[in-house]
Order: C-alpha cells, then sequence, then structure tokens
C-alpha cells in the first residue's frame, strides 16, 4: 500500500541553527500539506500546494519558514533560524486532485523536532 | 478556529460500541463532516465523512442528526487498537483546509 515518506524521523537541533524536512507525497496526488502538531494539541496547516503552487500559507511564519515543492512531487519545509517555541511534530500529507470537497489525506509518519 | 466541540476524553470497554459524539451548531448546508483518528506517535487516519445522510464504512458508522448541529462517530466493537485521539472536523475554506481541534481522547480497556 503506497504511503507518505518523511525524513528525518527525529531531528535534534540547537535554536538558531537551520533544519530542513523532507516530505514524499503518494505518487500521483497532486496536493501536499505541511501541518504542525505541538504537543497535546490537534495537526495545525502550515502550508498546502497544488501541484509545485502555493494554494495556503496564511499560518507559515514566513519570517523564519519556507516551503518548496519545485517539480511538484516532493517537499522541503525549511526552519531558519529555529526557536525553542518550533519544538513539534511537523507532519506532511497528500491527497488527490480536490474534487466535490472529497478530501481524504493520507498522512506521513512525521519528525518530530526537538530544539535545545 | 475549529468550529466543532468534543468531549476531551471517553472510555470504552474491549468489543462495546464506542459512540463519539462531535456538536457542529454552526456548519453551513454545504459543509461535510469528517472524522480522524490519530494512534499515538503516528499520523492522522481518515475515518469516514458526510454531509446529511448517515453513512457506514468497513471503520465505522457516522450518524449525522437531521438539523445537521451534531453527529455521532460509532465504532461497533471496539478494540484496543482503537485506542487513539479522534478528531471531528468541518470542512471549511475554498482549498477544503482541514482545522483539527483537540480531539476526543479514546481509551479502549480490556
Amino acid at each position: 500500500e503506497a504511503e507518505v515518506a518523511q525524513s528525518p524521523r527525529y531531528k535534534i537541533t540547537e535554536k538558531s541553527q537551520a533544519v530542513a524536512f523532507w516530505c514524499d507525497p503518494i505518487s500521483g496526488h497532486a496536493t501536499l500539506y505541511w501541518y504542525r502538531q505541538i504537543l497535546g494539541q490537534g495537526p495545525e496547516l502550515l502550508v498546502q500546494f497544488q501541484d509545485e503552487s502555493v494554494v495556503d500559507d496564511s499560518q507559515l511564519p514566513k519570517d523564519r519558514f519556507s516551503a518548496e515543492r519545485l517539480k511538484g512531487v516532493d517537499s522541503t519545509l525549511k526552519i531558519q533560524p529555529a526557536e525553542l517555541g518550533d519544538s513539534a511534530m511537523y507532519l506532511c500529507a497528500s491527497s488527490h486532485l480536490l474534487a466535490n470537497s472529497y478530501n481524504e489525506q493520507f498522512f506521513g509518519p512525521g519528525t518530530r523536532l526537538t530544539v535545545l | 478556529d475549529a468550529k466543532t466541540t468534543q468531549p476531551p476524553s471517553m472510555d470504552c470497554a474491549e468489543g462495546r460500541a464506542a459512540n463519539l459524539p462531535c456538536n457542529h451548531s454552526t456548519i453551513s448546508g454545504n459543509e461535510y463532516v469528517y472524522w480522524y483518528r490519530q494512534i499515538h506517535s503516528q499520523g492522522p487516519q481518515y475515518i469516514i465523512h458526510g454531509l446529511k445522510n448517515n453513512e457506514t464504512n468497513e471503520m465505522a458508522s457516522l450518524i449525522i442528526t437531521e438539523d445537521r448541529k451534531s453527529s455521532t462517530l460509532i465504532l461497533p466493537h471496539a478494540t484496543l487498537r482503537d485506542t487513539a485521539v479522534y478528531y471531528c472536523i468541518v470542512l471549511s475554506g475554498g482549498y477544503n483546509k482541514l482545522i483539527f481541534g483537540a480531539g476526543t481522547r479514546l481509551a479502549v480497556h480490556p
């Protein structure tokens, strides 16, 4: 069964360092999402791509976060510089092209980031 | 902000039905109700969704009240593997953004 791949699974970094997370969606899925999940809370959407275009990045802290999906397939989320408050699980999800409000998103296992 | 209200936690005995309620009193006529669950240390997993009719699949049943202001997710025979956080979500936004609340933490015990 096809799955969303993410790497690394765990990342420990010091504040002010740069970190990057990678996501490979399910083949053929046009829509890709990055979420952040703070412990004890539900996931929060950071950015949504349709193919290579960003369609929603309203919750992305653009002063330090960036995301790209250059060829409309895999994606990278970067944080520079990392802050203590960025410690969280970063989840990637993908789905087929949205149609008629059907939106089954398939999530990867996530990257757990700890900023020291 | 999430458009739904769920109890923070529930318990269920193994083999019994788990009934998870959700209030969505401000839902609009064209908004869907989605349920996802998240098992510890995993990403969320889609369970079921519906508009106004009751729905059933291999995982669960979804009962939506006639006024659509609330719904109930039913796991007919809960197992220990159903222990998870369950999220009720009203699909909103032009690009169908899922907005997760805190969910209900379901504990299934022997």
